[in-house]
């Protein structure tokens, strides 16, 4: 089974300061996570995902994750924050035997300050 | 470049009532879901279709029906509304078997019930 806990419901930051969105996840399985945004009123769009290639994974829109399997993480992080990036973003984690379900944390909405 | 399509994007219903929300996806996707997301809860999986004629249970599949009649169409039914229903659905699809979990999703349909 797999779960996904994303610490801090609300992150604020200043323009131009360093983004940090935490994702710690569970997997009896090697997982493929996955990075999702969500602006106001929209569906969601994936920004990056991880899936057993490289543990440092470049997104969309300047953002970044590394996969730590060693502190079951996969934090999400951009050197320099936007008034754009202001939205709820949303880890998600798979597991890659047969089927697989997404599961998803309960989101980190990111206030941007100017 | 449709993707997926969901309809209505509002809808008021009063307890009791029953109504069908539709998704489309035109990307020939075996593996269609539906998701609600209420504030703090993030997205919880109702129930999932993994290809044609085939359908099960998610996390909180109670007082929802679905039926996959073809690939490219997964309608969700509300059988009797009740105001815990009021919340924000989300159809998302993706390959399936294979794949590495990565959904598409609609813009999404926000019902409320009264």
């Amino acid at each position: 089974a797999q779960s996904v806990t994303q610490l801090g419901s609300h992150v604020s930051v200043s323009e131009g300061a360093l983004v940090l969105l935490r994702c710690n996840y569970s997997s009896s399985v090697p997982p493929y996570l996955f990075w999702y945004v969500q602006y106001p009123n929209q569906g969601l769009q994936l920004l990056l995902k991880y899936t057993s290639a490289a543990t440092l994974v470049k997104g969309i829109n300047g953002f970044e994750a590394e996969f730590k399997k060693s502190e079951t993480s996969f934090h999400l992080t951009k050197p320099s924050a936007h008034m754009s990036d202001a939205a709820e973003y949303f880890c998600a984690v798979s597991g890659y035997t047969g089927f697989q379900k997404l599961v998803f944390g309960t989101g980190t909405r990111l206030l941007v300050s100017p | 470049n449709a993707g997926v399509t969901q309809t209505p994007k509002f809808q008021v219903l009063k307890t009791g009532q029953s109504m069908t929300l539709q998704c489309a996806q035109d990307m020939n996707h075996e593996y269609m879901s539906w998701y609600r997301q209420d504030p703090g809860m993030g997205l919880r999986l109702i129930h999932y279709s993994v290809g044609a004629g085939i359908t099960d249970q998610g996390e909180v599949p109670n007082g929802y029906n679905v039926s996959r009649s073809t690939t490219e169409d997964f309608p969700l039914r509300l059988l009797s509304a009740a105001p815990s229903q009021t919340s924000v659905y989300f159809c998302a699809s993706s390959t399936g078997t294979g794949g590495t979990g990565e959904l598409f999703f609609g813009e999404g349909s926000r019902l409320t019930v009264l």
